[in-house]
């Protein structure tokens, strides 16, 4: 069975700190997708990033950047010095290669403050 | 643009009144699905439809229902709400139902529904 991981409820950081969300993920499939989305105040899902399961290269995006490791089933997302436009709700999600059921953890809540 | 349009967006209804959430895309995707967002549970998918006349049901589909009569409709039903089925809803489209490059997954803006 897939399931994924968030053990961060909430974190808060003060704007320019560097911080890392977690996310640990299992599932029995050899093939399968990753993904990151950003839920502001709002409400819409934002799509950040998705990654395959045999492209293990690490991505950064401006001050995001993901860390894929299959070794301990981790798909960490780090922010580099925040800002208050950060401060969201975020989760990761794993899907199957054959199936767009997406299996969402239960989101880290982020507060950058100023 | 390509579109995952929700509507009503903001609910507050009573228990027991049947309501419908309607989602429409304008992609022409065959793969659609509902999730619905609880506090400390992230997202869990509620029904899909992987094509017209073709649905089935996710992880929490009690108390609801859906029909695929059209391609680019995917209504939600729910037929007797309860206040457990106060939640934020999100209606999601994808060309087919691989998750591979080249077929993201779009999602609604979201609909907040609130039992009393």
């Amino acid at each position: 069975a897939q399931k994924v991981t968030q053990a961060q409820t909430e974190i808060s950081v003060v704007e320019k700190e560097d911080v890392t969300l977690d996310c640990v993920y299992e599932t029995r499939d050899t093939t399968y997708y990753l993904f990151w989305y950003k839920q502001p105040p709002s409400g819409e899902l934002v799509f950040l990033i998705r990654r395959n399961s045999f492209d293990e290269q690490n991505e950064i995006s401006g001050r995001y950047s993901w860390n894929f490791q299959k070794s301990t089933s981790s798909f960490n997302f780090t922010i580099t010095a925040s800002q208050v436009v950060d401060s969201a709700v975020y989760f990761c999600a794993l899907s199957e290669a054959w199936n767009n059921d997406m299996r969402f953890g239960a989101g880290t809540r982020l507060t950058v403050k100023p | 643009e390509a579109q995952v349009t929700q509507n009503p967006r903001y609910l507050i209804t009573v228990t027991g009144k049947k309501l419908t959430v309607t989602c429409s895309q304008n992609m022409n995707h065959e793969y659609m699905s509902w999730y619905r967002q609880d506090p400390g549970l992230g997202l869990r998918q509620i029904y899909y439809s992987m094509n017209v006349e073709v649905t089935d049901k996710g992880d929490v589909p009690e108390g609801y229902k859906v029909s695929r009569k059209e391609k680019r409709n995917f209504p939600l039903i729910l037929e007797s709400p309860s206040p457990n089925q106060t939640s934020l809803y999100f209606c999601a489209s994808s060309l087919g139902p691989s998750p591979s490059s080249g077929n993201t997954i779009y999602f609604g803006e979201g609909s907040w529904l609130t039992v009393v």
